[in-house]
């Protein structure tokens, strides 16, 4: 079945120790995304990509870090993480044809991130 | 004041009743989506719209442009219809504008 799959599924990382969370997808799909979910709270979008284009949001921190090497990959890093960065981060995909209106986003199962 | 405002924040109710979320938003939007989130785990799309209705299985969701409001229904409802569900609005060409949530519980 066509997916979105993120590794790992739990991260244990101590302060100020950098992290990398993984995200693949065998949909082919063109974008991708990165939100961070705290507890109680709706996810926020940190950034996406359309095809190689980058994609920031403005207030996302200069901690956070993203590459995506292929239409398949995608991955968030996280430079030094805070206290306050312990969340749920799912990671989206989905197609768009020249720019226009995005289709159907497609979510992960998500990584749990937790910092000591 | 968001701009996306899901009501009830929570809510419960015994097995095989109907239940009816609703989603306003203040905002233009391309599509609107509803999600479902169980505790703990990723999120899955339900529904996304940009007019009338749709229909998968028990879960019914509807959407009025004019009156910027939608409604997530669920017919004879089931303890594992118990999540969050979560509507979000697609602004302009790619963002997703999420309403806080509503925790749905379905008791046996």
């Amino acid at each position: 079945d066509a997916m979105v799959i993120q590794n790992p599924r739990y991260q244990v990382t101590q302060f100020g120790k950098p992290v990398t969370l993984s995200c693949s997808q065998t949909l082919n799909h063109n974008v991708m995304y990165w939100y961070q979910q705290k507890s109680s709270q709706a996810p926020k979008l940190l950034f996406h990509y359309y095809d190689k284009d980058f994609n920031n949001e403005a207030d996302t921190p200069d901690n956070f870090q993203s590459r995506r090497p292929n239409t398949s990959f995608c991955f968030l890093d996280i430079r030094s993480p805070g206290l306050g960065d312990a969340a749920m981060y799912l990671c989206a995909t989905s197609s768009s044809q020249s720019g226009l209106a995005y289709n159907e986003q497609f979510f992960g199962p998500g990584t749990r991130l937790t910092v000591l | 004041k968001n701009e996306v405002e899901q009501s009830p924040q929570n809510l419960t109710a015994q097995e095989g009743e109907f239940i009816t979320i609703n989603c306003s938003y203040s905002v233009g939007i391309s599509a609107l989506h509803w999600l479902q989130q169980h505790p703990g785990g990723g999120i899955v799309s339900l529904f996304m719209l940009s007019s009338g209705k749709k229909k998968h299985g028990r879960l019914i969701a509807t959407i009025n442009i004019q009156e910027k409001h939608s409604s997530l229904h669920i017919t004879a409802s089931h303890p594992r219809d118990s999540a969050v569900y979560i509507c979000a609005v697609t602004q302009g060409a790619q963002k997703l504008v999420f309403g806080q949530g509503t925790r749905l519980t379905i008791n046996p």
